[in-house]
């Protein structure tokens, strides 16, 4: 069983609609979590940020993670062109361990 | 513009030859991550330089080494290549030696194909 579970499949959705994507995880000593943006041809830069168990809100997005059931969520409400892209889940368990990464949602969204 | 540097952008070689990616971090961040990410395997984390010593390392082939200068750039020698090492590399960097209390800043990655 890999760390980090993310359903690859491509995602299209039209303008507007809320978009949900989710991560799984099996170490449980993860505590920091975070989404990545990816566009095309470019790196992944952060998108959220969050530590722990709870819900994070910016703006139309938002983080929820439970820890209960080792899953995470993100949520994209009135989801814009712009956001066409692959969204990657990633956690840690912090201090010198490294990013575990999901293998990324593309998400298309039409206009 | 995420302030991290890679060169090449692309780069296509042969099976067996080696290549070196460079990457410089942002002004500041004193650690530089390679990762490597294909279709099927996603973002593999190879390896971490904290301030010139290695901090940590992760699924990174024999093969493949890599050091962080006295400046703080950074380079990715592949060696005796093969086509499965056909991917994108990434380099990150961030100011502390841990990723996980601030956030990796990706550059654009340099795309290996062997032939």
């Amino acid at each position: 069983q890999k760390e980090v579970e993310q359903d690859p499949g491509p995602l299209s959705v039209p303008e507007g609609a809320i978009v949900s994507l989710n991560c799984t995880y099996s170490n449980s000593a993860f505590q920091y979590f975070m989404w990545y943006r990816q566009y095309s041809r470019k790196g992944p830069e952060l998108l959220m940020y969050t530590y722990s168990s709870g819900n994070k809100e910016d703006g139309r997005f938002t983080a929820q993670v439970d820890k209960s059931s080792k899953y995470i969520s993100l949520f994209i409400r009135d989801s814009q062109p712009s956001d066409s892209a692959t969204y990657l889940c990633a956690m840690s368990a912090g201090g010198n361990n490294r990013l575990a990464f999901g293998k990324g949602n593309q998400v298309v969204v039409i206009p | 513009d995420s302030g991290v540097t890679q060169t090449p952008k692309h780069l296509i070689t042969a099976t067996g030859q080696r290549v070196t990616l460079r990457c410089s971090p942002r002004s500041g961040d004193l650690s530089v991550y390679w990762y490597q990410q294909s279709l099927d395997q996603g973002l593999q984390f190879l390896i971490q330089y904290y301030n010139g010593e290695e901090r940590a390392k992760g699924n990174i082939l024999e093969r493949f080494s890599a050091q962080q200068f006295p400046d703080l750039h950074s380079e990715l020698n592949l060696s005796s290549l093969e086509l499965g090492d056909s991917a994108l590399y990434f380099c990150a960097s961030s100011v502390r030696g841990s990723g996980t209390d601030g956030e990796l800043f990706f550059g654009e990655g340099s795309r290996l194909t062997v032939l």
